[in-house]
């Protein structure tokens, strides 16, 4: 089946130390998205790639890095500069990134900073 | 700047009853317009989204939602509510100009259903 593939599902983390998010796709979109969910604020643009070997910060890039190396995988690295990372992540892709593309979400990832 | 306002946070209604979910935007443009539902500990599905022509959309799950631009609105509704509803629901407006996708999200409306 096509989709989106977030893991892990849940991770843990300790103040202080880096984490990567996974995110791949089969859909063979251009464009994928990193958003953070925290309760109450809806969701909130980290990054977002266009093409492979481009990527913008979004609305809350600081503390978070992305790399886009092949046109399937988009990973999300948590630094320990993020202040408060604990919340949902969600990983999205689209068909390109032109406005209007609709644009289809992962299931999510759970982190928590200990 | 874009933005999206859904003014209920919380909303109940009773299983088989009629239901209204408020979203209003602002945007410069044409706006794209889509409404996601979220599961506990889920991604988002997509519901319906709006681009162009007929005002009246329809999604799955037979949700529909209509545009009006004089009220800057997209109210996502359902004539009859099922209990497998329950879940929050976001509006969101397609930004972003030249070849950017970017969706704003308003800050979703959780749904209960009381039996």
């Amino acid at each position: 089946d096509g989709g989106i593939t977030q893991s892990p599902k849940y991770l843990f983390r300790k103040e202080g130390q880096n984490v990567t998010l996974s995110c791949e796709q089969n859909l063979n979109h251009d464009a994928m998205y990193w958003y953070r969910q925290d309760p109450g604020q809806g969701l909130r643009l980290i990054y977002y790639s266009q093409i492979v070997n481009d990527f913008q910060k979004g609305d809350i890039a600081e503390g978070y890095s992305v790399s886009r190396e092949k046109k399937e995988s988009f990973p999300l690295t948590v630094t320990s500069a993020q202040k408060n990372p604990t919340a949902f992540y969600l990983c999205a892709s689209s068909m390109f990134g032109s406005s209007g593309n609709t644009i289809y979400f992962g299931e999510g990832s759970w982190l928590t900073v200990v | 700047a874009q933005s999206v306002t859904q003014p209920d946070i919380h909303i109940t209604v009773s299983e088989g009853a009629s239901l209204e979910l408020r979203c209003n935007y602002s945007y410069g443009a044409t706006p794209y317009l889509f409404w996601y539902v979220q599961s506990p500990g889920q991604g988002l599905q997509l519901l319906l989204k709006y681009f162009s022509g007929d005002t009246l959309v329809q999604g799955i799950k037979g949700f529909e939602a209509e545009f009006k631009r004089s009220q800057s609105s997209f109210n996502l509704r359902k004539p009859s509510v099922h209990w497998s509803d329950a879940a929050e629901y976001f509006c969101a407006v397609g930004a972003g100009g030249g070849a950017t996708n970017k969706l704003i999200f308003g800050t979703g409306t959780l749904l209960a259903v009381q039996p």
